[in-house]
């Protein structure tokens, strides 16, 4: 089964409002990807983090990297409408191949004008 | 920009029929994924390649197998469709290493009767 664990599942916002997802794995991780899909579109590569703690911003995006390098958070600063989608943390899971990406069942943001 | 086209957007095909899915892209990038994806599951990889005769199980490879006879193009075959196959098929490619981000194509949404 999948071994990336992601937080809600689902998140309704108001506007303006700020929102968070959780990424967790049972194993470390030599780096997160973060992806977005927006409503009947498919994922786009957001950012990726390698190192422990790494902290990186694009505008009112912010991504975390743990420092036991297990864990990843990604955070909406005053979400606006054009933030809705369903955002996917994906990391190289399971041991062996790199190649082989395994994603969190993403959450779903919803935000209301 | 990377273009990561897939045949079909929409497919319906009938039980026990034989059904290929393709996937090409511009970039020559050596490796190329297969995922689907089903609501509250997530992306799931069903195979992937790092070069071309080269292939690898992912996740859920089961009534599932894939051709890579040329670097651009990757194939996913469905040997005897059935209708819990039913789902959206996403085609990626990425560059060489293993940390390289995924460029996903605009997926099939295939319909299993």
């Amino acid at each position: 089964g999948q071994q990336v664990m992601q937080i809600p599942q689902y998140q309704h916002v108001q506007e303006g409002e700020d929102f968070t997802t959780y990424c967790n794995s049972s194993t470390t991780l030599s780096n997160i990807q973060w992806y977005k899909q927006r409503p009947g579109g498919h994922p786009v590569f957001l950012i990726q983090l390698v190192k422990s703690g790494e902290v990186k911003k694009q505008k009112r995006l912010t991504f975390q990297f743990g420092e036991a390098k297990k864990n990843s958070s990604l955070h909406i600063t005053a979400t606006q409408t054009t933030d809705v989608g369903t955002y996917f943390c994906a990391g190289p899971v399971g041991g062996g191949s790199n190649y082989k990406l395994t994603f969190g069942k993403g959450t779903l943001l919803t935000v209301n004008p | 920009d990377v273009k990561v086209t897939q045949s079909s957007r929409y497919l319906v095909k009938r039980t026990g029929e034989k059904v290929f899915l393709e996937c090409v892209q511009d970039m020559d990038h050596e490796n190329m994924f297969w995922y689907r994806q089903d609501p509250g599951l997530g992306l799931r990889l069903i195979y992937f390649s790092y070069d071309v005769k080269m292939k690898e199980k992912g996740d859920i490879p089961e009534g599932y197998s894939v051709s890579r006879e040329k670097k651009e193009r990757f194939s996913l075959i469905l040997e005897s469709a059935s209708t819990n196959q039913t789902s959206m098929y996403l085609c990626a490619s990425s560059s060489t290493g293993g940390n390289s981000p995924l460029h996903f194509g605009n997926g099939t949404r295939l319909t299993v009767t």
